[in-house]
This record gives structure tokens, sequence and C-alpha cells, in this order.
């Protein structure tokens, strides 16, 4: 069983849903990360968390330490946000990075 | 700005052929890493470094070797031991605070000729 664990692999979407990934993790961790990876392969971070929710723009993160999971929503889609999502964690026993397989996310006009 | 700068963009390799890619930050960062990626695969660990002169594999280390003699600068080589050399290769690096964001470079295109 993967260490980090993403769900949907794939997802289609019209523009203006609401969308969610997931992201599941088995081991400890001092933060987890969400990026973002264009058609390009250029990635970019969105956002680091360790506790907490965070928000920048129509993009929200949250985390819940006792879970083990991790989500990231997109409020009004649009088909910009059209790019494979990554969820990436910090192993705390050695500061290790493990990632997930990444979610592909397609936005319709 | 500060940032990763990796190069270059693309690149060729002969068969036989050593070939270096070039990572650079000045954004201060301890950890640096190099990954690859195949196409509609994720992201593979091949080695990372957390501080100077010092460096550890990754999980597909085989055929690569790097250095890090300079803080700024984590250069990768991809030798002729590795026979499938052709993927996309990115850089990152972090701070040595766990609450530090994670840079990418914006890759390099390895393919062989």
């Amino acid at each position: 069983k993967n260490e980090v664990e993403q769900s949907p692999q794939n997802l289609t979407a019209q523009e203006g849903e609401f969308i969610t990934i997931n992201c599941s993790y088995s081991v400890g961790i001092s933060a987890l990360h969400w990026l973002q990876q264009h058609p390009g392969g250029g990635i970019v971070s969105l956002f680091m968390l360790s506790s907490g929710k965070k928000k920048h723009g129509r993009l929200i993160a949250t985390i819940n330490i006792q879970e083990k999971h991790s989500s990231l929503h997109i409020t009004a889609s649009h088909p910009r946000d059209s790019a494979v999502y990554i969820c990436a964690v910090l192993r705390d026993s050695n500061y290790q990075l493990i990632w997930g397989a990444g979610t592909k996310l397609i936005i319709k006009p | 700005d500060g940032g990763i700068t990796q190069s270059p963009k693309y690149l060729f390799r002969k068969e036989g052929q050593n070939v270096t890619l070039s990572c650079e930050q000045n954004l201060n960062h301890d950890a640096m890493y190099w990954y690859r990626q195949d196409p509609g695969q994720g992201l593979r660990l091949i080695y990372y470094s957390q501080i100077v002169n010092d460096f550890q594999k990754g999980d597909i280390a085989e055929g690569y070797s790097v250095s890090r003699e300079k803080k700024e600068s984590f250069p990768l080589t991809v030798t002729s031991a590795q026979k499938n050399p052709t993927a996309f290769y990115l850089c990152a690096s972090r701070g040595y605070s766990t609450n530090e964001k994670l840079f990418f470079g914006s890759g390099t295109q390895l393919s062989v000729l």
C-alpha cells in the first residue's frame, strides 16, 4: 500500500463546479504540500500545511492530523484550473518527501 | 527575485555519453532534490541533499551521480550506465524549517539521440 494515496486519479468537471481532491497518508508527518503541475511541466507550490486550513483565492486546503487526511478544494472552477494536482508529505522521521500519484483535473467550459 | 534555475531546458545525449544537468538556487535553502518524471507518471526521487557536502540516494539513483560542493548548486550527472535516460528532470529545494514551501525549477527534458 502506498504511503500517500490521492483520489480521484482523474476528475472531469464543468466550469463553475466545486472541486474536491483528497489525500490520505499513513506515516507521521511534519508538513503536507499541495502542488500544481501544468501540461508544460512546471510545478508550483500551492499550500504547505501542518494543521488547520489555508485559503488562497479560490483554493482552500484543509488537513486533519488525527485522521491523516487532507483535502484541496477549488471553488467556482475555471478551465485554467486544469492541471495535475499533487499531494506530498514530509515524513517526520527522516524529512524525506513522499509523493502522491497526482490527480488529473480537467475543467470543461 | 529568488528562485531555482535549471539548465538547459532541453538536452540531447548520445549513447555512452555522460551529461550534466544544472540546478542553482538563490533562496539560501539547505535541502535540494532531483526528481525524474516519465510521461503520465508521478515524480520519482533520484537524489537529495540536506546540507552541503552530503547527499543521499533516492529510489532510482542507479545510473546517476550528484555533488553538493556549494549550498546554491546541486548538479545531476546522467551517466552512460543509465540505460533509459529519456525523461523530464525536476530540481526542487526547501528551507531548513519543515514549515517552508517547496520551490521547483522549470525542468530539463533529456532525450537520447
